[in-house]
């Protein structure tokens, strides 16, 4: 079935790097570009980042901007997201979430959603 | 960025009831406004795109409409299986924003 399988969270100190993995099955990741969203146990939903569907774009919201990186290996059907000096403020789950139609990466919304993987910063 | 405001933040409701919850955009965002239903510990599921579009096995129950500032979601029928948070995002621009949630509790 069409599903996405985050990992890579854990435990990790203020400063130092995680990379997450996102992997998908069940449709051709290669047509669909990808987001990763995090949320605070809790809390609300805080989009992180997006890379179009062939990675020829890549956005970030202002928090992250800088300390992290999206790609994508589409022959191995994987997502990344690397995360650099990071902060107490990024603990949080982190999902990947697919665009909701084939190349159309933001307008209609995010229709695959991983389990999450959880990230905690603390020294 | 575009800020988008959701009400109320929590409703009490019985089943067969009807609820709506209303979203606003800081600015125009024509149709591009998504709503999702999150249950704990659970990921979001989507269940309206473009406003008013349901998402494929949403059931029928679920409804969104508006356009450029305000949009709804209603819930028509209230199911136990409805007992969650729902959230709008707006798709109409980078960075993609949600509102601050709505939880729909049993009265």
């Amino acid at each position: 079935q069409v599903q996405l399988v985050e990992s890579g969270g854990g435990v990790v100190q203020p400063g130092r790097s995680l990379r997450l993995s996102c992997v998908a099955s069940g449709f051709t990741f290669s047509n669909y570009g990808i987001h990763w969203v995090r949320q605070v146990p809790g809390k609300g939903l805080e989009w992180v980042a997006v890379i179009w569907f062939d990675g020829s774009n890549e956005y970030y919201a202002d928090s992250v901007k800088g300390r992290f990186t999206i790609s994508r290996d589409n022959s191995k059907n994987t997502l990344y997201l690397q995360m650099n000096s990071l902060r107490a403020e990024d603990t949080a789950v982190y999902y990947c979430a697919r665009g909701n139609m084939v190349r159309e990466v933001m307008v209609y919304g995010m229709d695959v959603w991983g389990q999450g993987t959880t990230v905690t910063v603390s020294s | 960025d575009i800020q988008m405001t959701q009400s109320p933040s929590s409703v009490s409701a019985s089943i067969g009831d009807r609820v709506t919850i209303t979203c606003r955009a800081s600015q125009g965002i024509s149709r591009w406004l998504a709503w999702y239903q999150q249950k704990p510990g659970k990921a979001p599921k989507l269940l309206i795109y473009a406003a008013s579009s349901l998402q494929s096995g949403v059931p029928s129950r679920f409804s969104g409409s508006g356009s450029g500032t305000d949009f709804t979601l209603t819930i028509n029928n209230l199911q136990p299986e409805d007992f969650a948070t729902y959230y709008c995002q707006q798709a109409n621009s980078i960075p993609p924003t949600f509102g601050g949630g709505t939880k729909v509790e049993i009265k």
